[in-house]
């Protein structure tokens, strides 16, 4: 079945640092790709998507490019900020066949940025 | 434009209780979805309808959890008994439509603990 796997360990960096939170996807079809953020306190919101192979979905300075070849999406940020703190979930949805558009999760990696 | 709306927020019973969490989508949208957060994973998808019919629920435990959404609207799902495992993070989510092209708008959660 699909699957989704995050690096592993909470990401601890200080604020204008570079960020790299890796993802990895095993699926059976074409998925689409997302990044997630859950900030604290609130529930689950939409970061970046991308839909097909060599895609790159980008908001709020975050960016992760769909790699059909190393099966990856990866997220990265040039310069975090303290506000960036919070979950970030990896997900996949099968864009066709039976899925209807379900998302299956990675595991979620919580950061934590210090001035 | 208000949010998808989920009650109770918190909920804390002793095992083989029952329990039911609420949903109110966000108005128009025909797509309705349960995932199940436990600490320190991604959510899982429960069951999924479209309009007030299921469209996926393979990843439901029939025996102890149940769900609705009979005018095709608001959804309630149910547990019955709880069990320990059962403790986690209810999530409940919109989208205008079925597939992967459709952004899921998730709801705040229902944190049940189970004692």
């Amino acid at each position: 079945g699909d699957s989704v796997t995050q690096m592993e360990g909470p990401v601890t960096l200080s604020e204008e640092a570079f960020l790299t939170i890796n993802c990895t996807y095993t699926a059976t079809g074409y998925p689409s790709l997302f990044w997630y953020v859950q900030y604290p306190g609130e529930g689950l919101q939409l970061l970046l998507k991308a839909t097909k192979a060599d895609d790159k979905g980008s908001n709020k300075g975050f960016e992760a490019t769909y790699r059909k070849e190393t099966t990856s999406f990866h997220l990265e940020k040039g310069s975090v900020q303290v506000s960036d703190s919070a979950v970030y979930f990896c997900a996949l949805s099968e864009a066709g066949g039976t899925s209807y558009g379900k998302l299956t999760f990675g595991q979620g990696t919580i950061l934590t940025v210090h001035p | 434009e208000a949010g998808v709306a989920q009650s109770p927020r918190y909920k804390i019973i002793e095992k083989r209780q029952s329990v039911a969490f609420w949903c109110n989508p966000i108005s128009g949208h025909a797509t309705l979805y349960w995932y199940q957060q436990i600490l320190g994973q991604g959510p899982k998808l429960l069951i999924q309808f479209q309009n007030n019919g299921v469209v996926d629920d393979s990843q439901l435990p029939k025996d102890r959890f149940s769900a609705e959404r009979l005018k095709g609207v608001d959804s309630t799902l149910k547990i019955q008994p709880a069990k320990l495992e059962d403790s986690a993070v209810y999530l409940c989510a919109s989208s205008g439509g079925q597939g992967a092209l459709h952004e899921q708008y998730f709801g705040p959660g229902t944190r049940l603990t189970v004692t």
